[in-house]
């Protein structure tokens, strides 16, 4: 089956950039998603087709997804975008997510 | 804009069926497609499937055998049946739209989401 991989975790200063990647097989030949899930709240799409925002989604989340590996960078990364980031793809017969980065902003 | 709503018994014994309503409000059903996605306690996100408004269906081959989704385009609803549950079924079970019209987009409106328990 289908594997998406996350770093289980990634820290970044305020106001710094911070990038997440997931990686699986020929992922840039499928489209990918993100969503940001914040503790005891329902995810949130970030990212989707690889690098669109949806309406209200701020600037500063941007997409990319190339050979193995989609990327969700923030740039200028502020207090509240501390959460649960998780990437999705749909690989032939199923939607699959990684297994999810913390996004720690100290 | 669009709003989801899952609905359902909060516990299931186990060996039984759990059966869950996502209530949709603010837009149609008739378009789209429309997602099951459920989040066991302190774990990630698992897709169990969609349906279209047509009423096919779609289904994450490791549930596939226990999963049934309908649609009832008449009470803009649409519904998730899980047999023969474990203590493994238990989770945060998410309703979610598709965005545009595809599956492989992204899912762009989510409910609260409900919590099921199953208990022996």
């Amino acid at each position: 089956s289908y594997e998406l991989t996350q770093p289980p975790s990634v820290s970044v200063s305020p106001g710094q950039a911070a990038s997440i990647t997931c990686s699986g097989d020929k992922l840039g030949d499928k489209y990918s998603c993100w969503y940001q899930q914040k503790p005891g709240q329902s995810p949130v799409l970030v990212i989707y087709q690889d690098t669109k925002r949806p309406s209200g989604i701020p600037e500063r989340f941007s997409g990319s997804n190339s050979g193995n590996t989609a990327t969700l960078t923030i740039s200028g990364t502020q207090a509240m975008d501390e959460a649960d980031y998780y990437c999705q793809a749909w690989d032939s017969s199923t939607k699959v997510f990684g297994g999810g980065t913390k996004l720690t902003v100290l | 804009q669009v709003q989801l709503q899952e609905s359902g018994p909060g516990l299931v014994k186990s060996s039984e069926t759990l059966a869950l309503t996502c209530t949709v409000s603010g837009g149609s059903i008739s378009s789209r497609y429309w997602n099951w996605i459920r989040q066991p306690p302190g774990r990630g996100l698992e897709w169990i499937g969609y349906v279209f408004y047509s009423g096919s269906t779609y289904y994450n081959p490791s549930l596939k055998s226990r999963v049934t989704i309908s649609i009832d385009t008449s009470k803009n609803q649409f519904s998730l049946r899980l047999s023969s549950v474990t203590a493994a079924d238990t989770a945060v079970y998410y309703c979610a739209r598709d965005i545009g019209d595809t599956y492989y987009y992204g899912m762009d409106v989510w409910g609260q989401g409900t919590t099921v328990i199953v208990s022996s």
